[in-house]
């Protein structure tokens, strides 16, 4: 089973700035890498596929990129709805699994 | 508009058994693979299980495997969970996902999850 990791476990932003998400494989995963968007009390969304195909609907403030073992996750300029929890899935190798999360909350 | 609509989430005794229930509507159901993923109370994420849009392949997370089946009826546009022998750490939010496409890969659209309580 891979084993995702996500850092920083919790990153603290402005509105208006950049942000700035990593997660890391622990075998390549190759382009087969997703990021989600949770708020408190809702259901995970999709933001990200195939590391950096935006899902239908997200903002072209995010942005996916990376390959094999290293992602990032960009927020160009962070709204005040972009404050939640952030996290990859890989579903190169199965099960899929995901990272613990990151938690981006206003600095 | 996709909608997914989980039921069947209960307080049941460890070593017992329950069966959760999705019923998709929005899309054409059998033209997706399906998946259930889960969240423990304060906690991350947790891949489940995940079928294929003809059930023809199957995959279970290593927690549940010989304990869970995943099974889906097309005709009733539906997904289910039965769990068999659970544990207190399967106690979460078990959300029904719909794919992005036939085949397993990508999480695309989630429901609002059905609770799953395990206590004596």
């Amino acid at each position: 089973e891979i084993v995702m990791t996500q850092s920083p476990a919790t990153l603290s932003v402005s509105p208006g700035e950049g942000a700035t998400l990593s997660c890391r494989a622990s075998q390549s995963v190759t382009s087969n890498l997703a990021w989600y968007q949770q708020k408190p009390g809702q259901a995970p969304r999709l933001l990200i596929y195939g590391t950096s195909t935006r899902a239908t609907g997200i903002p072209a403030r995010f942005s996916g990129s990376g390959s094999g073992t290293e992602f990032t996750l960009t927020i160009s300029s962070l709204q005040s709805e972009d404050f939640a929890v952030y996290y990859c899935h890989q579903y190169n190798n199965w099960p899929g699994t995901f990272g613990p999360g990151t938690k981006v909350d206003i600095k | 508009e996709v909608q997914l609509v989980e039921s069947g989430g209960d307080l049941v005794q460890p070593g017992r058994s329950l069966r959760l229930s999705c019923v998709a509507s929005g899309f054409t159901f059998d033209d997706y693979a399906m998946y259930w993923v889960r969240q423990a109370p304060g906690k991350g994420l947790e891949w489940v299980s995940g079928i294929t849009w003809n059930s023809n392949s199957i995959v279970y997370a290593h927690s549940v495997r010989g304990r869970f089946t995943i099974s889906r009826d097309n005709a009733k546009k539906s997904l289910y969970l039965q769990m068999n022998s659970l544990r207190a750490d399967d106690m979460a939010l078990y959300y029904c996902v719909k794919g992005i496409g036939q085949y397993l890969g990508t999480l695309d659209v989630w429901g609002q999850g059905t609770t799953v309580t395990v206590s004596s």
